[in-house]
């Protein structure tokens, strides 16, 4: 199982675009590369998915190099409410059942 | 709004009370999951059901009892909990048990054990 590098904690301020980036040095060749948020005292919420290369949608991209050991989601012009614990996620839900969650990065937006 | 909705929110219980927590998904989706999240900890997987069956119970101590009636109800029946089970429990559900990786997670039950 993909085990995933995250940094603990990220300030950044309102506008600004940030920029994430989790290491997954052993990534399996069926492995998807996900990213979830989560405000507290909620569950997390699914954000963005990919396998290879870029991906973006309304709320934010995801850049992939070829190796696939890395990933970094990149979250355009933020607010205060972009601040929240981000997770990122690398496996595929075979029969084993298992995304390894860590830490993730807290994102603390400022004004 | 997610799709699937937890009963109760929070939840107060003495350790020799026994209780419920329900899970409802409205998304047509043939796996749900429950997980843990302790304070300053990951998330951690605790049993998964895929159309009702359930495939994977990690490791959890027996007094955590699910139960899984239909597609769309998962429940976590609780008894003679400990003070360290106090957790946000969560249920997420997913399309079927292939599914890449998107969860679709409640807003969680918030356990206290005194």
């Amino acid at each position: 199982l993909a085990k995933t590098t995250q940094p603990i904690s990220m300030d950044s301020y309102e506008g600004q675009e940030v920029n994430i980036t989790c290491s997954h040095n052993n990534i399996a060749t069926n492995d998807y590369i996900t990213w979830y948020q989560q405000f507290p005292s909620q569950g997390p919420r699914f954000i963005i998915q990919g396998y290879k290369t870029k991906v973006t949608n309304e709320v934010a991209s995801l850049f992939i190099p070829a190796d696939r050991k890395s990933s970094t989601l990149s979250l355009p012009r933020v607010s205060l409410s972009d601040t929240a614990v981000y997770y990122c996620l690398v496996g595929v839900m075979d029969s084993n059942y298992q995304l390894i969650w860590g830490a993730g990065t807290k994102l603390i937006i400022k004004p | 709004e997610t799709g699937v909705t937890q009963t109760p929110r929070h939840l107060v219980m003495g350790m020799t009370n026994k209780k419920s927590l329900k899970c409802e998904q409205h998304l047509g989706h043939n796996a749900m999951y429950w997980y843990k999240q302790s304070a300053k900890k990951p998330l951690e997987l605790m049993f998964v059901y895929s159309l009702e069956e359930r495939v994977e119970n990690n490791s959890v101590p027996s007094r955590f009892s699910p139960e899984c009636p239909n597609s769309s109800h998962l429940f976590l029946h609780l008894h003679t909990l400990q003070p360290e089970d106090s957790a946000l429990y969560l249920c997420a559900s997913s399309q079927d048990r292939t599914n890449t990786g998107e969860l679709f997670f409640g807003e969680g039950s918030r356990l206290t054990v005194l």
